[in-house]
């Protein structure tokens, strides 16, 4: 099993409708949480760190269940602009040198 | 507000060619980190380093080298390139152990 997983996609969404996806993450050890976007051919952007309670930004949401070893993004009100490939990020503990694991990625392709 | 800086951002090279990729960041950032990017694979550590003078292996070092002589550059080297080192290569830092990776821009290797 890897460490970190999502599911490929892609997804495909119509514009101004709701879509999430899933990162589960094997280390339940794990401190830090993020998600990355990143565009064809680009650099992973920092979206948004995930944080235990849960937290909002803007169209984005995320979510973070320790039980079930799995971090979740949202996005409401889906535009254009948002379809790029969705990176998740985990430290898996302090041992292992601050390093992140990112997983494979989520591709969401937004259309009209 | 440069960041993190890679160069070169292209570059083309023949098998058993030697070179040096420089990742510099003006961030004051203890952590840098190597990574290489290819389709179907993720992003994948190379080198890394928690502070200057410092270096460690990550995931998949074979055939690289790293330098960390100044806080603010972390060096990639290749000393013999094969075509299985075409890739995209990219450079992240952190200040602090549970803050986020900021990325560089990338180089884009090919290797003849």
């Amino acid at each position: 099993r890897k460490e970190v997983e999502q599911d490929p996609g892609p997804f495909n969404v119509p514009e101004g409708a709701t879509v999430a996806f899933n990162c589960t993450y094997s280390n339940s050890a794990s401190q830090s949480f993020f998600w990355y976007r990143q565009d064809c051919r680009k650099e992973p952007k920092l979206l948004m760190s995930v944080y235990s309670s849960g937290n909002e930004d803007g169209r984005f949401t995320a979510q973070l269940n320790r039980a079930s070893q799995y971090i979740s993004l949202l996005i409401r009100d889906s535009k254009l602009s948002d379809s790029a490939t969705y990176l998740c990020a985990v430290n898996p503990s302090k041992a292992a040198g601050n390093k992140l694991t990112f997983g494979g990625g989520t591709r969401v392709l937004v259309k009209p | 507000n440069a960041g993190v800086t890679q160069t070169p951002k292209f570059r083309v090279l023949k098998t058993g060619q030697s070179m040096t990729l420089l990742c510099a960041q003006d961030m004051n950032h203890e952590y840098m980190y190597w990574y290489r990017q290819d389709p179907g694979m993720g992003l994948r550590l190379i080198h890394y380093s928690v502070g200057e003078g410092t270096t460690a292996k990550g995931e998949v070092p074979d055939g690289y080298n790293v330098s960390r002589l100044k806080k603010q550059n972390f060096l990639l080297g290749l000393e013999s390139a094969a075509p299985s080192q075409t890739s995209v290569y990219f450079c992240a830092s952190k200040g602090q152990p549970n803050q986020p990776q900021h990325f560089g821009d990338g180089t884009r290797l090919s290797i003849l």
